[in-house]
């Protein structure tokens, strides 16, 4: 157990629609990752907050969004839906503010799938 | 820009059998760091290593070993005496200085059947 739990754990929707995902990093980590893996694109990075603000931008749509509360938690929004958005999306986090700085502790994910 | 490539796609091995899984990466920073990263089909993603640029020591945890050349930009991961339940997806990652994105290469699914 990595102590970072994410949910839902799946989720099924249609095209068009927004869903939210939501993420609680291990206690005591400022940073939260976002990672979406898919079978073409492989793990791909989306965004990182720390301590409540964006810190580094990955490959992420416009259509998506994220942030992270006081508490430290982060939510994944993801809206207009499309079939290609299916993935297992992956939260991650760490003590501190960069990802070469030491290990991500990562949530078991949330699996997407948009029909 | 960084890559990091993980020709093999697929191994299967019978237990017991020592196995390596290749990671080739590039970067043109002299400051960046390595990965292995370890997905059951349970599916969380379990940090397995993390190493420098400037440190080339190989390392041997248990079974496991890496393996680090600059030379040949290759970070490889050696299981000794496989076992059923090292069967998972290995990924090879990379990131280069503090606070640059983590990137994954596409992942080697190892099989160990008994």
């Amino acid at each position: 157990d990595s102590g970072v739990t994410q949910t839902p754990k799946h989720l099924i929707t249609a095209t068009g629609q927004r869903v939210t995902l939501r993420c609680s990093p291990r206690s005591g980590d400022l940073s939260v990752y976002w990672y979406q893996q898919s079978l073409d694109q492989g793990l791909q990075f989306l965004i990182q907050y720390y301590n409540g603000e964006e810190r580094a931008k990955g490959n992420i749509l416009e259509r998506f969004s994220a942030q992270q509360f006081p508490d430290l938690h982060s939510e994944l929004n993801l809206s207009s839906l499309e079939l290609g958005d299916s993935a297992l999306y992956f939260c991650a986090s760490s003590p501190r503010g960069g990802q070469g700085t030491g290990e991500l502790f990562f949530g078991e994910g949330s699996r997407l799938t948009v029909l | 820009a960084q890559k990091v490539t993980q020709a093999q796609t697929e191994i299967s091995v019978v237990e017991k059998e020592d196995v390596t899984l290749d990671c080739v990466y590039e970067t043109r920073d002299t400051t960046y760091y390595l990965f292995w990263y370890k997905q059951p089909p349970s599916g969380e993603l379990v940090f397995l290593i993390r190493r420098n640029s400037f440190d080339e020591q190989n390392e041997i945890s248990g079974r496991y070993s890496w393996n680090f050349q600059k030379s040949t930009s290759s970070f490889n991961f050696t299981i000794t005496a496989s076992q059923v339940v090292d069967s998972a997806v290995y990924f090879c990652a990379l990131v280069t200085g503090a606070n640059s994105k983590l990137t994954f290469g596409k992942g080697i699914t190892l099989s160990v059947r008994p």
